[in-house]
This record gives structure tokens, sequence and C-alpha cells, in this order.
């Protein structure tokens, strides 16, 4: 297994503004995935962060929105920016260590966007 | 149709019972499944991978149907600890775009 943790666990934001999180994986991984779940539904994949790569986006996220770094293979960032209320859900990271289909979760940040 | 599909639920379940539900898949090219375990405000974890041939893990069995396209997953002699929410996961080719369905709430009553 792998031990992740996402940073802020949960943050209240104004609409307009900005959020960071990170995701700190405890041993380097090649591939980390950037989920979006909001209640009551399915998690949606925005993004595959490979390190010294630019970002691999779903259909329907984009870089301007949703822009993600990942400097080494242990840690990774999404920004949600110009957030709406539309934003508000729970964010989760997550990476496949023991093979490419089974993925090991972050604990999520919840984000709620007034 | 969505491309997996699960009865949201939830199953209200007497302890020591068993359990079984469905989730059915559009893509007849799927390659792999699982079954993920959400419990309430935490992240998913694997619970179980299914084979064509079935699998079992102790009270847990999961099987396939290819030619109906659906997975199943059948909890015996349940447990209040098996309360969550129980997520469907299909890989439908060998990318990493797993498709993930909305999910099974799963209650276990004493």
């Amino acid at each position: 297994s792998a031990v992740i943790s996402q940073k802020p666990s949960r943050d209240i934001c104004q609409r307009g503004t900005s959020l960071t999180i990170q995701c700190q994986v405890d041993s380097q991984v090649t591939m980390m995935f950037w989920y979006r779940q909001q209640p009551g539904q399915s998690l949606t994949l925005i993004a595959t962060a490979n390190q010294g790569s630019e970002a691999t986006y779903e259909s329907g996220f984009v870089i301007d929105k949703f822009p993600i770094s990942r400097p080494n293979l242990t840690f990774s960032t999404l920004t949600v920016s110009n957030m709406s209320p539309e934003d508000s859900s729970i964010y989760l990271c997550s990476v496949d260590r023991d093979s490419r289909e089974t993925q090991y979760f972050g604990p999520g940040t919840r984000l709620l966007v007034l | 149709r969505k491309e997996v599909e699960q009865d949201p639920g939830p199953f209200n379940v007497p302890e020591g019972a068993t359990v079984a539900f469905n989730c059915t898949y559009s893509n007849s090219a799927s390659q792999s499944f699982f079954w993920y375990r959400q419990d309430c405000r935490k992240e998913p974890k694997l619970l179980m991978s299914v084979y064509s041939s079935g699998n079992e893990d102790g009270r847990f069995t999961a099987q396939l149907n290819r030619a109906s396209q659906y997975i199943s997953l059948l909890i015996r002699d349940s447990k209040l600890s098996d309360s969550a929410t129980y997520l469907c996961v299909v890989n439908p080719d060998s990318n990493y775009q797993l498709i993930w369905g909305a999910g099974t709430k799963l209650i276990i009553k004493p």
C-alpha cells in the first residue's frame, strides 16, 4: 500500500479565489492522479500528473482552471482557480503503486465555495 | 446510458444476512473490474479485483458476467463494519482511465 497525505483537509473559500491542494506520497511513484467527487456522485478523473511533463487532462477539465504541478516523484499540487460554488466538491489524489489499476487514495480535500 | 451503473441503495440489511448487488457496464470490451469500498467521509479503498473465473476473499465473493455485462458482489454473514458505500470500477481498455460507478450504499443493522 501507499501512505498519502493531502493538505488542506478542508477549506471554505470565496468565489473568485484560488486554492492549491497538496498531495504527498511516502515513496516515489510514476503517476499521480487527481479526482473530483461530488456528493452522491462517482469519482471523476480530472488529470494525470507525470513527473517532468505536463499533466494530461480529461474531457471537461482544462489547465487554466486546474493547473497541476509535479515537481518530483513524491509530490503534486492541484490548484482550483477562480472558484465558483460549482467547484464545491471533494478533491482526491491517488497513486498506482502495486499495479496500473490498483489505486491508493489520499484522504481527500473537502472544498466549499461560497 | 452511463458507462458504469449501480443501484445507489441504500440496502438495509440485518447483521448476519447475505447481501448481493450488481454493477452493469456499457463497454463490452472492458478489460478489468474492481470493487472499492468507501466509508463515510473517507477515501475509497480497494476491496477486491474481479476475475473472469470469479474471486472469493473470506466473506466476499465477486463475479463477472461478460455476456450480460455486469459484475456482482456478494457479502455473507454481514457485519456492522461492512456498512459502507461499495464502488464498482471498470477499466475499459489498457489505459489508466478507470470508470467509477456512483456506488451502492450498504447499511448493516444490528
